[in-house]
């Protein structure tokens, strides 16, 4: 599976476009990205995830670039729930859908 | 939809005693579960994956006769922390996947403390 990058931790105010960065520059062809976040004490929770194509739910947006060698996460008006361990994944499109979490990145909401 | 329990919540045992946590997946049927590990201020680490009927595939370092799993059917899955030792206190967190989606459910977590 291929390899992700985070940052650490980023804050943003509440109310604006939360951007969260991942790397991915090992990424092959038939891999998906995933995004996951988790709220402290709770379970994961599936964000959404793309191939190649941006991606949008009621939720998030997701930006993968044309090389697919990164994406961005955009939560577009971040609230105090928002607050979370977001995890970027890499996985396989077909396959034992094993899922292998890194550090992530830990986003705080200013209120 | 696609909705994951976990019972217990938390629990807290003795020394030596086992510990049973139900994962169970309410509105939909899941073909793989997952059990992952996770300690304070750390990632999840999978433990297990395990298909319904079929015997779990451990990972790398997680002992199989300690952490027993059981996927007797499409909505259950059962992780038995046998001979519960301080060291096995954790967050634990299981998932199901359906059959044809990627995307995995997560359980609320069950927190284990053992004295």
């Amino acid at each position: 599976d291929a390899k992700t990058t985070q940052p650490p931790s980023m804050d943003c105010a509440e109310g604006r476009a939360a951007n969260l960065p991942c790397n991915h520059s090992t990424i092959s062809g038939n891999e998906y990205v995933y995004w996951y976040r988790q709220i402290h004490s709770q379970g994961p929770q599936y964000i959404i995830h793309g191939l190649k194509n941006n991606e949008t739910n009621e939720m998030a947006s997701l930006i993968i670039t044309e090389d697919r060698k990164s994406s961005t996460l955009i939560l577009p008006h971040a609230t105090l729930r928002d607050t979370a361990v977001y995890y970027c994944i890499v996985i396989p499109r077909f396959g034992n859908e094993k899922l292998t979490f890194g550090t992530g990145t830990r986003l705080t909401i200013i209120p | 939809g696609a909705v994951v329990s976990q019972h217990p919540s938390w629990v807290i045992c003795k020394s030596g005693t086992s510990v049973k946590i139900e994962c169970r997946s309410l509105d939909f049927q899941a073909t793989t579960m997952f059990w992952y590990r996770q300690f304070p201020k750390q990632s999840l680490m999978l433990m297990a994956t395990s298909n319904e009927g079929s015997k779990a595939t451990y990972e790398q370092g997680v002992e199989k006769d300690k952490f027993l799993i059981n996927h007797a059917s499409l909505t259950l899955s059962t992780l038995t922390v046998t001979s519960a030792h301080p060291e096995d206190s954790s967050f634990y967190i299981c998932s199901a996947a359906t059959g044809g989606i990627y995307e995995q459910y997560f359980g609320p977590g069950t927190r284990l403390t053992v004295t």
